[in-house]
């Protein structure tokens, strides 16, 4: 079946504009999560989504970041008046349904979004 | 909060050696996963191997294994017979009872013909 997908590939922006990056989530899978990775470092978390509901938003840096999902389908995270320290690629990743003492299902990862603001 | 340091930012090797990538973390948590993911530069993110904390048996994927000290909160990762496709980022990760994974700064492995 289809993996993780993310629109657009890469995304150029000026300072100040808004940009949508979306994602879509394997079929079936309940939990999205939404990361960002800046140019030669890690992983940083951003979001997370049990359905539609965002139990942990913790890693969402500034208030001009925002997300939502749609059911158990698409997301979409929103940056508002983009700046430049916030280009990075945005990742996202699904996996099964989260169950408290359960094992951990794998997060399968789509190809990110690389987000240039100048 | 949990935190992943990999204190090698790079390594390089020549193809068929064995090489071993560090990576220690920190958690007062008990129960938890550990990871080691691959970063082509396609920037596909491909799980490689994991490991539960409460299995004392050291996890293996054919070529990939790792050396699990729970004690000291290290968990390395070991790649045999090393090949050109294992070039890549490398990047350790924590999972515990919160669901989102916490990487390690990774690790940029060149394999040389």
């Amino acid at each position: 079946g289809a993996g993780v997908s993310q629109s657009p590939s890469n995304k150029v922006t000026e300072k100040g504009k808004d940009v949508e990056l979306r994602c879509d989530p394997i079929s079936g899978h309940t939990a999205l999560y939404w990361y960002r990775q800046r140019l030669g470092q890690g992983l940083e978390f951003l979001i997370y989504f049990q359905g539609n509901s965002a139990p942990d938003k913790s890693g969402l840096p500034s208030d001009r970041f925002s997300a939502e999902r749609t059911g158990e389908s698409v997301s979409t995270l929103t940056i508002q008046r983009t700046q430049q320290e916030d280009s990075a690629v945005y990742l996202c990743a699904s996996s099964l349904v989260f169950s408290a003492g359960g094992p951990v299902n794998e997060q399968f990862f789509g190809p990110g979004t690389r987000l240039t603001v100048l | 909060a949990q935190t992943v340091t990999q204190s090698q930012p790079e390594m390089s090797v020549q193809e068929a050696e064995t090489v071993t990538l560090s990576c220690t973390y920190d958690t007062s948590e008990s129960n938890y996963y550990l990871f080691w993911y691959k970063q082509p530069p396609s920037r596909q993110m491909i799980l490689v191997i994991r490991q539960e904390a409460y299995k004392q048996q050291n996890a293996t994927e054919n070529r990939f294994s790792v050396n699990f000290q729970k004690a000291a909160k290290s968990f390395s990762l070991k790649i045999s017979d090393s090949q050109l496709g294992d070039t890549a980022m490398y990047f350790c990760a924590f999972q515990g009872g919160a669901q989102k994974l916490v990487f390690g700064q990774g690790t940029r492995l060149t394999i040389n013909p």
